[in-house]
This record gives C-alpha cells, structure tokens and sequence, in this order.
C-alpha cells in the first residue's frame, strides 16, 4: 500500500514567520504534489514536481515555494505566513504512467494568527 | 480550460435509500476520471478510475459508470458508514505531466 506522510496533522503559526510543511512517500513515485483545500473552493493545486529538483507552479503558488531534494520528499514553504494562508494543506504523489491515480496524506491543518 | 462540475452539493439520505452522484466534466485528452471519498479530517482516498466511455467499476455498494461529458458514483442500500465527502477528479496532460483537476465534491450523509 502506498504510504503519504505529513509531517504534522496541525499546525499553529504567526503571521509573518517561514513556514515549512514536509511530505514524505513511499512508494517511489516521480510525481508529488502539494494541494490546498479550503470550503467550498474545493482542491487547488499549489505546486507539483514531476522530478528530483524539478518543480512546476500550480494553479495557487503566490506565497509559496518547494524543494524536492530527494525522490520521496516535497516540501512546502510559506516564505511569509498571512492569514489567508489559513488552511488545509494536503501533500499527493502518483505514478508518471498514464491513467493512475494520486495518493494522499492525511494533511496538515495550518493555522496562522 | 478544463472544468469538473459535481452535483448535488451535498445529499441527506435514509438508509437503504439508493442515489447517484454526479461528476458532469471537459477536459481536452481524457487521461481518467478518477472517484475519491474523504472523511472528515483526513485526505482523500482512492476508490476507482475510470478510463473510456461505457466503462463501469463496482466496490461493495458503490457502482461508477462513465459517458463522454459525465460520470455517476450510484450507491446502493447505502449504510452510514459511506457518510463521506466523495471527490470526483478528470486528468489531462499539462505542462507534460498527468495533473488533475478535482471538482468541489459531494457531501452525503446517510442517516440509520
């Protein structure tokens, strides 16, 4: 089975400060992908990376930044935390083959004050 | 631009009431459709992919069918247990990567 881990489930942070949100998986996949979920918005795709130091901006990536030092880990930065950053954040990865799904974490429940 | 369009919004039923949810979606290059359910709290989880036209996929009380411009999540004799959020999802290839676009989901709730 394929395993998405979050560093933290939640996360309490002023405004302001660098934020780092760590993602680690499993499975060897080539394909990682940070996401904010957010009601009624739905999934918003931030960053994704297709490849060691790789990265791609997303729909969302004002405010934040990646590194994907090593195949099975992605981070997500918030060089300058605000408010509105306020969020579920959800790290996925998949299989570069066609037709496969993503797998998720459990995700990180970000709060900035 | 691709669109996935999800409907009801959310959906109270009794038990043993059977519906169907709807994923209406374009997309230019289909590269599979994809049906998640989320618990509150947690990330999505996969439940089936869905490749051409015509094709169906069954797990327990949830039947997935796919056409051209939508798909449905029926479920039958659902339980309270299949209280979820259920997350529809099209994939493309942009940027020369498979990236999805989700669409906002459907919030059941099933009352015993």
């Amino acid at each position: 089975d394929v395993k998405v881990t979050q560093s933290s489930r939640y996360l309490v942070k002023r405004t302001g400060e660098k934020v780092f949100l760590e993602c680690v998986q499993d499975m060897d996949h080539e394909n990682m992908f940070w996401y904010r979920q957010d009601p009624g918005l739905g999934l918003r795709l931030i960053y994704f990376s297709y490849d060691v130091k790789m990265k791609e901006k997303g729909d969302i990536p004002e405010g934040y930044s990646v590194s994907r030092e090593k195949k099975e880990r992605f981070s997500l930065i918030l060089e300058s935390a605000s408010t509105n950053q306020t969020s579920m954040y959800l790290c996925a990865s998949s299989s570069p083959r066609g037709h496969q799904p993503q797998h998720f974490g459990d995700g990180t429940r970000l709060s900035i004050l | 631009e691709d669109q996935v369009t999800q409907s009801p919004e959310a959906l109270r039923l009794q038990e043993g009431e059977s519906s169907s949810l709807n994923c209406s979606y374009t997309v230019s290059g289909l590269r599979g459709l994809f049906w998640y359910r989320q618990d509150p709290g947690k990330g999505p989880e996969f439940l089936f992919t869905l490749y051409s036209a015509g094709e169906e996929k069954e797990k327990e009380r949830l039947k997935a069918t796919l056409t051209k411009k939508e798909s449905f999540l029926h479920i039958t004799a659902p339980k309270p247990e299949d209280s979820a959020t259920y997350l529809c999802a099209v994939q493309a290839i942009k940027r020369g990567s498979y990236i999805p676009t989700f669409g906002r989901g459907t919030s059941l709730i099933v009352h015993p």
